[in-house]
Order: structure tokens, then C-alpha cells, then sequence
């Protein structure tokens, strides 16, 4: 058990729809750090938060935003959502030395 | 901008031999390295870390890997692998500037019992 916490794990949902995925970072940890992965772009950087400031950002489509809250959990929220969104997002918060410490991701089929 | 490559796809082998999984890197300042691996259906989990000192790193599960700042190359060892080996590797960058990791493709390891 990493620690980080994601919900739901799995969603199923229709294309237009928006839908709202949900991390819990480890106790103690500032960032969180969003990733998607799928079978034809592997692991693919989003988005960082850092105490409720973006960070960085990386391959994130403008339909989908995210943020931390002052408790430090984030919302990744997709809307307009394609067949192509289906993948596995996973959430990840670091410590100081960098490392990353991974949810176990939320599954997203859209139908 | 920093990229990892992974020249591995797809690995077989068969269970006790020797396991080598080739990581480049991209980038020409101060890196931290990882492995990080995933077992089917889980989350990914750290298998060991480089951030200086010592180039050769073991980590968990008879693990090991060597950074070699000449070949920009950071690449995953171990001497006998089992079948409960068997899962997808990761080999991811960051650096001080930024902190998000880059990840290579991965390697899905078969291990053969």
C-alpha cells in the first residue's frame, strides 16, 4: 500500500460525458502529480500540483483540468470525453527527495 | 526536453536466467533515476532509485541497476529472475528542475516457469 488513495477505481461511462477522478495524497506529501496510461501512448505525464499551485504540465488536453485542494487531495476532471480517454489514470504525491509513490489508479471506459 | 527510451519491448526468459533491461536518458544536467515496475492489474512500485553516490544501486527483489553518466544510460540487472518476475518495467527521469518523471515505454518481462 502506497499511501495515495484514488477513487473510483473503475468508471464506465458514455463519449460527451464528464467525469471526476478523485487522489489522496500519502500524509505529509505536497505534490501530486497526475498520469494517464494507455496501450498506444504508455505513461503519459499530465499534470503537477504543489500545494495547491500548478506545478508543471505536461501532455494534458484542454478538456481536461485538475486541482488541489487546500487539504491537499485533486480532482482530475474530463469532460468532452472520447473513446480515446479510455485508459488508466493513475495519481501519484511525491516526498522531498522526489520519489513518486503511485495510487492505484482509476480505471475510465468510455463507451 | 528530457526522454527515456526503453530499446526493450518485449522480454522472454526462461526462469533462473540473467536479466538485463537497457534505459536511455536524454537530458545533460544533474538526473535522478528510477525503476519502477508493474505487475499485472497493479499500481506501479519503486524497484530501486539513483539520486548520487554510487553508481551501482541495488534495490528490492535481487535488483540492480548502474548508471553510467558516459552512455547517459541507467540500466536494470538481476543475475536470476523467477516467475513471479514477470510484469512491465519502467525506467523514469527527473531532474531538479523539474520534478514530474519521464517515463520510458516499458518492458513487459515473460518469465517462462
Amino acid at each position: 500500500d502506497s499511501g495515495v488513495t484514488q477513487t473510483p477505481k473503475h468508471l464506465i461511462t458514455a463519449t460527451g460525458q464528464r467525469v471526476t477522478l478523485r487522489c489522496s495524497p500519502r500524509s505529509g506529501d505536497l505534490s501530486v502529480y497526475w498520469y494517464q496510461q494507455s496501450l498506444d501512448q504508455g505513461l503519459q505525464f499530465l499534470i503537477q500540483y504543489y500545494n495547491g499551485e500548478e506545478r508543471a504540465k505536461g501532455n494534458i488536453l484542454e478538456r481536461f483540468s485538475a486541482q488541489q485542494f487546500p487539504d491537499l487531495h485533486s480532482e482530475l476532471n474530463l469532460s468532452s470525453l472520447e473513446l480515446g480517454d479510455s485508459a488508466l489514470y493513475f495519481c501519484a504525491s511525491s516526498d522531498y527527495t522526489g520519489e513518486l509513490f503511485f495510487g492505484e489508479g482509476s480505471r475510465l471506459t468510455v463507451l | 526536453a528530457q526522454s527515456v527510451s526503453q530499446h526493450n519491448h518485449h522480454v522472454i526468459l526462461s526462469e533462473a536466467a540473467s536479466l538485463e533491461l537497457g534505459c536511455n536518458y536524454s537530458y545533460g544536467g544533474t538526473v535522478n533515476l528510477f525503476w519502477y515496475v508493474q505487475y499485472p492489474g497493479q499500481h506501479l512500485q519503486l524497484l530501486l532509485k539513483y539520486f548520487s553516490g554510487d553508481p551501482l544501486v541495488k534495490g528490492i527483489k535481487g535488483f540492480e541497476a548502474e548508471f553510467i553518466k558516459s552512455k547517459f544510460s541507467f540500466n536494470l540487472r538481476k543475475p536470476s529472475v523467477q516467475w513471479s518476475d514477470t510484469a512491465e518495467y519502467f525506467c523514469a527521469v527527473s531532474h531538479t528542475g523539474r520534478r514530474a518523471l519521464t517515463f520510458g515505454s516499458g518492458t513487459r518481462l515473460q518469465v517462462q516457469p
